[in-house]
């Protein structure tokens, strides 16, 4: 098993445009999650999905998309980056008590 | 969410047992303690977790204090790849997969 992939790992953008982090997991995993984590601080949740067609916003939903059309992938939109979405970004996956975390996405916003 | 108090940092010495605190004094009878922790540059990783006993694996021992108000997480002999950030986390009840992560406690191994 691959486990949780996340692509890109790196990525600079511009203020105003927009992208899409993705993320995918095969190990049929129900609930997937996004988090952030800026420097020197813990992860905070962004959205979550608790199987395809059921999202929901966490600690900090604004200015982020996402949507769930299968199980397997879990997209993360960026509708209109600004500087303070700066940040490296997880995604994660479970189904049970143990959460599979991917390696990150460490994202610039200039 | 209840919440968790840790400490800021700690160093230990490779090869010798590490004791991780954690206090929550507002748990509630159904949080489960989860420990995850995060190696530098990597996404956090599950560690153990536990409701009333101890708990053991591979990787680690949970000691859950009778009042559950605290915990200690043991890494039995630390080694230079255990140096990580070490969170503590409450999740409300089983089917509630959220986690609520605060800021750790960053473990310096010291060779």
């Amino acid at each position: 098993n691959a486990g949780v992939t996340q692509t890109p790992k790196f990525q600079v953008l511009k203020t105003g445009q927009s992208m899409t982090l993705q993320c995918a997991q095969d190990m049929n995993h129900e609930y997937m999650s996004w988090y952030r984590q800026d420097p020197g601080m813990g992860l905070r949740l962004i959205h979550y999905s608790v199987g395809a067609g059921i999202t929901d916003q966490g600690e900090v939903p604004n200015g982020y998309n996402v949507s769930r059309s299968t199980t397997e992938d879990f997209p993360l939109r960026l509708l209109s980056a600004a500087p303070s979405q700066t940040s490296v970004y997880f995604c994660a996956s479970s189904q049970g008590f143990e959460q599979f975390f991917g390696p990150g996405t460490r994202l610039t916003v200039l | 969410d209840a919440k968790t108090t840790q400490p800021n940092s700690m160093e230990s010495n490779e090869e010798e047992p590490v004791h991780l605190p954690c206090n929550h004094s507002t748990i509630s009878g159904t949080d489960y303690i989860h420990w995850y922790r995060q190696l530098p540059s990597q996404g956090p990783e599950y560690v153990i977790h536990g409701l009333t006993s101890n708990v053991n694996n591979r990787m680690a021992s949970l000691a859950i204090a009778e009042d559950r108000k605290s915990s200690t997480l043991i890494l039995h002999r630390a080694t230079l790849r255990d140096a990580a950030v070490y969170y503590c986390i409450l999740r409300p009840n089983f089917g509630n997969e959220k986690l609520t992560f605060g800021t750790g406690t960053r473990l310096t191994i010291i060779p």
